[in-house]
């Protein structure tokens, strides 16, 4: 699978909104952009996924670059309970690998 | 609704015992994954299964790792002889197909700490 790049950590102030950057200039066309946070001590849970087109869901909202070699996670009101590890991760259709491949995500901080 | 869950949630083992993890996935679900979360790091893919077939075990890190899934459901991950290096986290996730853009739910995880 192709690589993602993501900055270390991030802060933000509560009820501000929150930009996760995520770089996959290596992206291929059949390649979807998946998105999963990690709280602490718990297990890691899906946030979102998009192929081509800007995603909304209840918890967040992906926009994707218009060449994919970028996209964002937009958290729109960061609360205490956001406080995580983000990981972007690309999975291929049809590809052999059907389990995820984390890197090292995001730590965001959200400040009260 | 009841998620995917794994027991114990903490193990202690002496360096050279083995160690059976349990994880029961959420009814219904055809995959299962095993992955292994260091401290300070990403979760680490160890095997897949579909059902009771066991997949891809490319990830798991030596023979003495060793998973099974017999009836398609429940899924035990045996670490035989324990050492240090083994002390992680190790996670159970499944999803309800097998296509590549399907959620996975994650339980909690087992955290062993082997001395």
């Amino acid at each position: 699978d192709a690589k993602t790049t993501q900055p270390n950590s991030m802060e933000s102030n509560e009820e501000e909104p929150v930009h996760l950057p995520c770089n996959h200039s290596t992206i291929s066309g059949t390649d979807y952009i998946h998105w999963y946070r990690q709280l602490p001590s718990q297990g890691p849970e899906y946030v979102i996924h998009g192929l081509t087109s800007n995603v909304n869901n209840r918890m967040a909202s992906l926009a994707i670059a218009e060449d994919r070699k970028s996209s964002t996670l937009i958290l729109h009101r960061a609360t205490l309970r956001d406080a995580a590890v983000y990981y972007c991760i690309l999975r291929r259709l049809s590809g052999s690998a059907r389990q995820l491949t984390f890197g090292s995500g995001t730590q965001l901080t959200v400040l009260p | 609704g009841a998620g995917v869950s794994q027991s114990p949630r903490y193990k202690v083992a002496k360096r050279g015992q083995d160690v059976a993890l349990r994880c029961d996935p959420i009814s219904g679900h055809v995959s299962l994954f095993w992955y292994q979360q260091a401290l300070g790091q990403g979760p680490e893919f160890l095997t897949y299964f579909q059902n009771e077939a066991q997949l891809d075990k490319s990830g798991l890190p030596s023979d003495r790792f060793f998973a099974e899934r017999p009836e398609g459901s429940v899924s035990t991950l045996k670490i035989q002889r324990t050492q240090q290096e083994d002390s992680a986290v190790y996670l159970c996730a499944s999803s309800l197909g097998e296509l590549e853009y399907n959620e996975q739910f994650f339980g909690p995880g087992t955290r062993l700490t082997v001395l």
